[in-house]
């Protein structure tokens, strides 16, 4: 049971470029978010699911994608890269309930030069 | 729309002595509430949450919550805290709709041997 597993560790990429972080879980998990972490900022929510096919915009989501096409998978695709989207990204999942924790991955560093 | 306040950026305690880290809430109806700890380079680990009609909340690690309704409180407390405790605390809360969960800044918490 690996839990949320997030790829890549780090990565750098140059203005204007895209990727995509991957996200899986393992744990049969319908809810399923982004967030970033950014210091004196806390954690801010990019994009969530509730199950596969619904997809949801949270408090910053401009310049970011998403899509759930399986319940495992939730990939989060920088469109066009900027500066400003330096940070560490987390996945997190978790399962229907209002008192449900949410289970986090390790996190994806990333620098835009 | 919820939101949550943690008012101390950093909080000092020396080796065994207690420790409480502070967590204010916002929302509409009945509030769903949740303490997570957060390690160097990795992601957020749960603690506790808050289970309606518990006013002290036990969790992980010795780890227990008071919640105070009218002060619209929920702060995370230890009796003696551990240098291994020093760590960035987040409290988040979501509301009883299908809202994802909102988290404070954070609060980094230092125990000094």
């Amino acid at each position: 049971n690996a839990g949320v597993t997030q790829t890549p560790k780090f990565q750098v990429l140059k203005t204007g470029q895209s990727m995509t972080l991957q996200c899986a879980q393992d744990m049969n998990h319908e809810y399923m978010s982004w967030y970033r972490q950014d210091p004196g900022m806390g954690l801010r929510l990019i994009h969530y699911s509730v199950g596969a096919g619904i997809t949801d915009q949270g408090e910053v989501p401009n310049g970011y994608n998403v899509s759930r096409s399986t319940t495992e998978d939730f990939p989060l695709r920088l469109l066009s890269a900027a500066p400003s989207q330096t940070s560490v990204y987390f996945c997190a999942s978790g399962s229907r309930g209002y008192n449900s924790p949410l289970h986090f991955g390790n996190g994806t560093r990333l620098t835009v030069t | 729309a919820q939101s949550v306040a943690q008012p101390e950026d950093q909080v000092n305690v020396a080796e065994g002595n207690p420790l409480t880290v502070k967590c204010t809430y916002s929302v509409s109806g009945n509030p769903y509430l949740f303490w997570y700890v957060q390690y160097p380079n990795r992601g957020l680990q749960f603690l506790l949450k808050y289970i309606t009609g518990d006013n002290l909340v036990k969790g992980s690690y010795g780890f227990e919550a008071e919640f105070n309704k009218s002060q619209t409180s929920f702060h995370l407390k230890k009796p003696s805290a551990l240098v291994s405790d020093s760590a960035l605390y987040f409290c988040a809360v979501r509301d009883a709709g299908n809202t994802p969960l909102v988290f404070g800044k954070g609060t980094r918490l230092s125990v000094i041997a």
